[in-house]
């Protein structure tokens, strides 16, 4: 089944410690994405790649960083998290170029940092 | 800056009436625009994408319809059933990759 896949799913933690969202897709998409929901300001994006070793800053970057070293995987990481960070956190991939090419949207990361 | 914007935010309906969502934005320069419907906590659905050059696309029930000229688009819902009850985001992708957002209509269809 074609899909995105993020882990974990649910995740609290406290401030400044470093963790990591995961996120992989089965469709060899070169585009991927992170978004963040948030009441009242609806989804923003954080960070995007084109292709592998090809990452960019979308609107919402400070605090996280992301990497892509395959094409399937496309983590964000969060070095210190802050409470500010608490979220709703969903990765995204299509393929590159074209109109026709629909977005494809993970199941979501509910974060919490106290 | 592209911005999208949605009405109504909140629709209550009894079941069976068609209804139509709108979208608006302000940058006409789009490459598509896609329809989503989101459950609550969970991901996001693709509903329906438009193609900058497509006047409309159609998914059983569903019509969504693009003006890129006037920045509007509309989603159609017809027959409406509590099933259909969900939060519908449309979002606009520009010359580029990002996708905008808009806000969402919150649509509850009641048995």
């Amino acid at each position: 089944e074609a899909q995105v896949t993020q882990n974990p799913r649910y995740l609290i933690t406290v401030t400044g410690k470093k963790l990591t969202v995961t996120c992989s897709q089965n469709m060899n998409h070169e585009y991927m994405s992170w978004y963040r929901q948030d009441p009242g300001l609806g989804l923003r994006q954080i960070y995007y790649s084109m292709n592998v070793e090809v990452t960019d800053k979308g609107d919402v970057p400070e605090g996280y960083k992301v990497s892509r070293k395959e094409k399937r995987n496309f983590p964000l990481i969060l070095e210190s998290p802050s409470p500010n960070q608490t979220s709703l956190y969903f990765c995204a991939s299509r393929h590159r170029g074209g109109s026709y090419n629909e977005q494809f949207f993970g199941p979501g990361t509910r974060l919490t940092v106290l | 800056k592209q911005e999208v914007t949605q009405i109504p935010a909140a629709l209550s309906v009894p079941e069976g009436e068609n209804l139509v969502l709108n979208c608006s934005f302000t940058d006409s320069a789009i490459y598509n625009l896609q329809w989503f419907r989101q459950d609550p906590g969970k991901g996001l659905t693709s509903l329906l994408l438009i193609q900058s050059s497509q006047r409309e696309q159609t998914s059983g029930r569903l019509n969504a319809s693009l003006d890129k000229s006037s920045g509007r688009s509309t989603l159609y819902i017809a027959a409406s059933q509590p099933g259909d009850s969900a939060t519908y985001l449309c979002a606009v992708r520009r010359y580029g990759n990002k996708l905008v957002f808009g806000a969402g209509t919150i649509l509850r269809v009641k048995s």
